[in-house]
């Protein structure tokens, strides 16, 4: 099955900075490629996501570029604030329809960005 | 905006004993989902639910478990006889032809 690797485990930047978390999949029927957010307490929430057929997406200031042929996906975060300190999740999936949601996820990205 | 809205937030049980979980997904969703996390690891994918089956499961899913959504707006998951390592964090999700939405997760700790 899909195998989703996440890179690193923490990160700590200072506020201005920017942020670059890192994935891996195994998996080259993958097409869809999101990116969650998750806050203490709370369940993951959707921030960005990307399909097979784009290699970049942009949203203010998070992007994800998507490299199929080397099988990896980066999210970007720039000036980076404090309530950008959470938990990030990367996942895969392929399909469509309903099983285009069974999600394998990435260990998780703690990222602190201190003021 | 709509949200999957779960309960309890926090469950404790006895080793042995059926706990179900409940969530309400987001109303015009037809894809379901349970999700667990335990603690520091992963969220990992257990079970997917359309048309009032059972699309696809994980190998965690194991006969110990069951899904339902009883009345339209429910969707349920029960641990018929609960064990130490069932200790998590357990996400209902919902999704249709958009992003999947995740609720707050209940936490269930066995003892």
């Amino acid at each position: 099955g899909e195998n989703v690797e996440q890179h690193p485990s923490t990160l700590s930047v200072q506020e201005g900075d920017s942020a670059v978390i890192k994935c891996t999949y195994s998996d080259s029927a993958s097409n869809y490629f999101p990116w969650y957010k998750q806050e203490l307490g709370k369940g993951p929430q959707l921030i960005i996501d990307i399909r097979s057929n784009v290699g970049e997406k942009k949203d203010q200031r998070i992007a994800v570029t998507l490299n199929k042929t080397a099988k990896h996906f980066s999210l970007h975060i720039t000036e980076t604030q404090p309530e950008d300190s959470a938990v990030y999740f990367c996942a895969a999936s392929k399909g469509s329809g309903g099983s285009n949601y069974k999600l394998t996820f990435g260990k998780g990205t703690l990222l602190t960005v201190n003021p | 905006e709509p949200e999957v809205t779960q309960t309890p937030s926090h469950q404790v049980t006895q080793m042995g004993q059926e706990v179900i979980l409940r969530c309400v997904p987001i109303s015009n969703h037809l894809y379901f989902y349970w999700y667990r996390q335990i603690l520091g690891q992963k969220v990992e994918f257990l079970v997917s639910f359309y048309n009032n089956e059972i699309s696809e499961k994980s190998e965690i899913f194991d006969d110990q478990f069951s899904v339902e959504r009883p009345d339209g707006s429910n969707f349920t998951l029960k641990i018929r006889s609960t064990k130490l390592e069932d200790s998590a964090m357990y996400f209902c999700a919902s999704g249709e032809r958009s992003p999947l939405h995740f609720g707050n997760g209940t936490r269930l700790t066995v003892t």
